[in-house]
């Protein structure tokens, strides 16, 4: 099984400024990673697949990179909405597995 | 515009058994994979199963495996998963999905089960 081990669990930042979460793979997963945005009480959105791919109406402040093990979901000013958690997921072998989350708060 | 719309959640005791369904619309059903992600109250996100867009396929989280079994009605866009010999760490919102190749793009809004004495 492939683990995701996401840093850091929470992220305080203030509106405007640049985030930066990080993915790890306990093994590779090529560029088969995805990112997902959730709010409270809402359903999960896909924000990246993989790996630096936006997902349809995602604003271009959201960006991704990373290969192999080593990920990271930048957003590059943050806006109100974007308080949130993140998680990643891959989707290179069975069975697929979550990130644990970031929670990004201000 | 792509719809999922779960059903039959509900409290059940351990041991228990449920069956929640995805009416799906927006897009050819048939054409695509689709999934079962579960978050449990206050945690994060665990994939549940999976099913090929023909339903020959299907693949399960170890914590489910022979208790849980998900299967699909193309022709009336649905997505079900049935799920016996509930335990207490089943409870959760499950949530169905449309799958991109692995991953998804769409997801509906989840349905509760509680599983409780």
């Amino acid at each position: 099984e492939t683990v995701l081990t996401q840093s850091p669990a929470t992220l305080s930042l203030a509106p405007g400024e640049r985030a930066t979460l990080s993915c790890r793979a306990s093994q590779s997963v090529d560029s088969y990673l995805t990112w997902y945005q959730q709010k409270p009480g809402q359903a999960p959105r896909l924000l990246i697949y993989d790996a630096s791919n936006r997902a349809t109406g995602i604003p271009a402040r959201f960006s991704g990179s990373g290969s192999g093990t080593d990920f990271t979901l930048t957003i590059s000013s943050l806006e109100p909405e974007d308080f949130a958690v993140y998680y990643c997921q891959q989707r290179t072998d069975w069975p697929r597995t979550f990130g644990q989350g970031t929670k990004l708060e201000i | 515009e792509v719809q999922l719309l779960e059903s039959g959640g509900g409290f059940v005791q351990p041991g228990g058994s449920l069956r929640v369904s995805c009416a799906a619309s927006g897009f050819t059903f048939s054409d695509y994979g689709m999934g079962w992600v579960r978050q449990a109250p206050g945690k994060g996100l665990e994939w549940v199963s999976t099913i090929s867009y023909s339903g020959t396929s299907t693949y399960y989280a170890d914590s489910v495996k022979g208790r849980f079994t998900i299967s699909r009605d193309n022709s009336k866009n649905m997505l079900f998963l049935q799920m016996n010999r509930l335990r207490a760490e089943d409870t959760a919102a499950y949530y169905c999905a449309k799958s991109r190749g692995g991953d998804f793009d769409h997801w509906g809004q989840g349905t509760l089960v509680t599983v409780s004495p």
